[in-house]
């Protein structure tokens, strides 16, 4: 079975602090992904990674930015949190560029900005 | 741009009851379609994958089919358990190598 591990389930950060969030894959898959979920919102789409030092931005980069050093692990930042990115943030991964496989996600950090 | 829709936002029906849960999307150009389960507080579960070449996917009592060119997906629970109560949420790729649009999901409830 495909294991998406995320670091933390819980998180609470102070205001203008540098928080990472990380989120690891064991199964050699080339894309990784991390969304952020919010009531009456849904998932959004934040940044992609189809490839090692590669990454696309989504839907609502602004405020964050990533990083993958390794095919393994995929990272999100936020440069210096506001309690706007209080959130649930989910990390997914598959296994090919195309998307033929389907997506797999890990269990979500809860992170709150106080 | 897509947009994809699932109505009801919630469904509540009693176990045993075989239910179906709908997905729209607006633009009938896809890649594929898939479906996930979301406990509370939980991340998504994959529940099956339908490629745009593909009518319906099958694993155990789920059922899922899809017509393209109206531009829906529907989800089939057969005999359904208390177990089954989670958000299903449908997602579609528009083409290949880009990232999946979900809908907002569909809350289901099974009473016992």
């Amino acid at each position: 079975d495909v294991k998406v591990t995320q670091s933390s389930r819980y998180l609470v950060k102070r205001t203008g602090e540098k928080v990472f969030l990380e989120c690891v894959q064991d199964m050699d898959h080339e894309n990784m992904f991390w969304y952020r979920q919010d009531p009456g919102l849904g998932l959004r789409l934040i940044y992609f990674s189809y490839d090692v030092k590669m990454k696309e931005k989504g839907d609502i980069p602004e405020g964050y930015s990533v990083s993958r050093e390794k095919k393994e692990r995929f990272s999100l930042i936020l440069e210096s949190a506001s309690t706007n990115q209080t959130s649930m943030y989910l990390c997914a991964s598959s296994l090919d560029q195309a998307g033929l496989e389907p997506q797999h996600f890990g269990d979500g950090t809860r992170l709150s900005i106080l | 741009k897509q947009e994809v829709t699932q109505i009801p936002a919630a469904l509540s029906v009693p176990e045993g009851e075989n239910l179906v849960l709908n997905c729209s999307f607006t633009d009938s150009a896809i890649y594929n379609l898939q479906w996930f389960r979301q406990d509370p507080g939980k991340g998504l579960t994959s529940l099956l994958l339908i490629q745009s070449s593909q009518r319906e996917q099958t694993s155990g009592r789920l059922n899922a089919s899809l017509d393209k060119s109206s531009g829906r997906s529907t989800l089939y629970i057969a005999a359904s358990q208390p177990g089954d109560s989670a958000t299903y949420l449908c997602a579609v790729r528009v083409q290949a190598g880009t990232a999946l649009i979900f809908g907002k999901g569909t809350t289901l409830s099974v009473s016992s």
